[in-house]
Order: C-alpha cells, then structure tokens, then sequence
C-alpha cells in the first residue's frame, strides 16, 4: 500500500523560503509515475502547485517563478520550496502520486497534508 | 490554463435524496476529469477519475459522466458519511486545475 506523509516546519517568517518533504512508503519513485503538491488556504478550494517526474518538473505558472519541486530517488522523497513567502502562501499543503491507468490519470493517494502559517 | 466552475455552490439534501452536481471546463479536456471528496479537516480522496471510471474502494452509490467540457458527478441515494465537499479536476492539460469544490450538507 503505498503512503504518503508530508514534513517541515509549520511556520515560516515572511519573505523566508518554505521547504517541505514527501515521504513515501510502499513504493520506489524512481519507478515511475509523477508527484505533485497542492495546497489548500484556509477556507478555500484547492490549488495545484507542481508536480516532478524523472526527466523535470512542470509548475503552476502563477507561483512558478518561486517554486522549485524535486526528487531524491536514494530517500525515496520528494520536496517543495517556494521562495519570498507572504501570507498568502499560508495553507495546509497535501503531496499525491499523480496515478495512471492506461491514459487516465487521477491525484492518488494523496498524504494527510501539513499546515504551514507565513507570519513575521 | 483551463478553468473549471461548478454548480452549484452549496447544495442542502436528505439522506436518501438523488443527487447531481456539475463541472463545466473552459474548453475540451475530452475524458480527463476526476471527482473528489474531501471531509473538513482530511485529504481529499478520488471518487472518479477518467470522467466515469469508479476509483477502486469507492461506493457505487457514486457515478460520473460526461465529455468535452460539461461533466456529472451522481449520487444515487445520499448516506450520512457523503457529506462533504466535492472538487472536479481536469488532468488534460498542466497545471491540473480543481473547480471551487460543491459543499453537500445535510437538510
């Protein structure tokens, strides 16, 4: 069964850079599929922020510039750093395999999320 | 990027009750949408992805169609634990955007 857990501080001053891993057990990631992190502010709807695979990573155009997702395949983990924090990026953030059934994808499992408050 | 809305925005039902919900996307993403259901405070988890394949594990009670840009998520006979918030998704194109999510409560 393949899990997912999220780790890294749960606040991060203004204008700091968040870091954040994915763990994830019950699977290797260098044997495929992508990874991706989203992220929930609070009250609000879901957001897509990026996702990696073998060959790079493709982001979410309007965080892009400060984001930059990543893979160690020897930790079987994966990671989020997003740059010049505001309060804005306050949210619980949630990793997901980015499954595939022949062409069809879908966000599963995903891991219980970690909230994250940007505070001065 | 491909926007996704959703209808309605809150919907107040009984256990029991039949009930529909609505994605519509900003231009044709074929087949490539997923349901999901998030309870407060939990991860989400895919109900249906593929527009109408059930997700391994979730209850049959749940039913998906739809192509090209208008899509539905069913109920069939509303249960106590399906209260929740429901977010469609499309994956046909990155970034892989969620709808606003329909938020079902109980009448």
């Amino acid at each position: 069964q393949v899990q997912l857990q999220e780790s890294g501080p749960g606040l991060v001053k203004t204008s700091e850079t968040l870091s954040l891993t994915c763990s994830v057990s019950g699977y290797s990631i260098s044997s495929g599929y992508s990874w991706a992190w989203i992220r929930q502010p609070p009250g609000k709807g879901l957001e897509y922020v990026g996702s990696v695979y073998h060959s790079g990573a493709t982001y979410n155009p309007s965080l892009k510039s400060r984001v930059t997702i990543s893979m160690d395949t020897s930790k079987n983990q994966f990671s989020l750093e997003v740059n010049s924090v505001t309060a804005a990026d306050t949210a619980v953030y949630y990793c997901a395999r980015i499954s595939t059934t022949g062409d069809r994808r879908r966000f599963d499992p995903w891991g219980q999320g970690i909230w994250v408050t940007v505070s001065s | 990027d491909i926007q996704l809305t959703q209808s309605p925005s809150f919907l107040s039902a009984s256990v029991g009750d039949r009930v529909n919900f609505t994605c519509r996307a900003s231009q044709d993403i074929s087949n490539f949408l997923a349901w999901y259901q998030q309870k407060p405070g939990k991860a989400p988890k895919v109900l249906i992805y593929g527009a109408s394949i059930l997700q391994s594990g979730a209850p049959s009670r749940f039913s998906g169609s739809g192509s090209g840009t208008e899509f539905t998520l069913a109920i069939s006979s509303l249960q106590p634990e399906d209260f929740a918030t429901y977010y469609c998704q499309q994956l046909n194109r990155s970034p892989f955007t969620f709808g606003p999510g329909t938020r079902v409560d109980i009448k």
